[in-house]
């Protein structure tokens, strides 16, 4: 298995809402991102996870909650959300070990829309 | 302070042709360097992975370079298709972090 996996693809939620996305991997991956990618830009780093521990977080919003039960899922918790944070949110994976340069996996993202 | 540049942000040609894109990068300091497919709407697909002390890789008809003296890497496109039709990004990782610095990407159309 060499894909990230995603769900839902779409999601459509009002402003008062709580949703999760949830990203899943069985690559034996340690290290888990989210990035928030808006149309015509490049991917924006969110959240790295390394061994199930939140190790960056780049001053992301209190509305936006991530989690990691366990090696192989992750999730994004939203509560609360503006219209602004519509966007196309990515999961990611790779191996860790910084000497060795591993590369990137991505999903195929959840499209959401807030309303 | 890393910046990747990417050049032209768009690209139109013939169904056939030979094509190159390019990604240009600041500091030479890198672990490695990753070229991505984006669709419309869709995901990130990894299309090639360079690390710091390679010079290409191949993977058929795409072929990635790295030049790390001169801050610069190619992707060359052999035979173009209509699928081919979408955006590149490149992406370099920097030492001891695990963030990517990302292009702008180019914007590819196969015309038929």
């Amino acid at each position: 298995d060499t894909e990230v996996t995603q769900t839902p693809k779409h999601l459509v939620m009002g402003m008062t809402n709580k949703k999760s996305l949830k990203c899943e991997q069985h690559m034996g991956h340690r290290a888990m991102y989210w990035y928030k990618q808006k149309a015509k830009k490049p991917p924006e780093l969110m959240f790295v996870y390394s061994y199930e521990k939140l190790s960056i977080n780049e001053s992301v919003p209190s509305r936006f909650s991530p989690e990691c039960p366990n090696s192989s899922l992750l999730n994004l918790h939203l509560h609360a959300l503006q219209p602004e944070d519509s966007a196309l949110y990515l999961c990611a994976s790779s191996q860790v070990g910084f000497d060795r340069g591993y590369g990137y996996t991505f999903g195929s993202g959840t499209r959401l829309t807030v309303v | 302070k890393q910046e990747v540049t990417q050049i032209p942000a768009a690209l139109s040609v013939p169904e056939g042709e030979n094509l190159v894109l390019n990604c240009s990068f600041t500091d030479s300091a890198i672990y490695n360097l990753q070229w991505f497919r984006q669709d419309p709407g869709k995901g990130l697909t990894s299309l090639l992975l360079i690390q710091s002390s390679q010079r290409e890789q191949t993977s058929g008809r795409l072929n990635a370079s790295l030049d790390k003296s001169s801050g610069r890497s190619t992707l060359y496109i052999a035979a173009s298709q209509p699928g081919d039709s979408a955006t590149y990004l490149c992406a370099v990782r920097r030492n001891s972090n695990y963030q990517l610095i990302w292009g702008a990407g180019t914007k590819l159309i196969i015309k038929p």
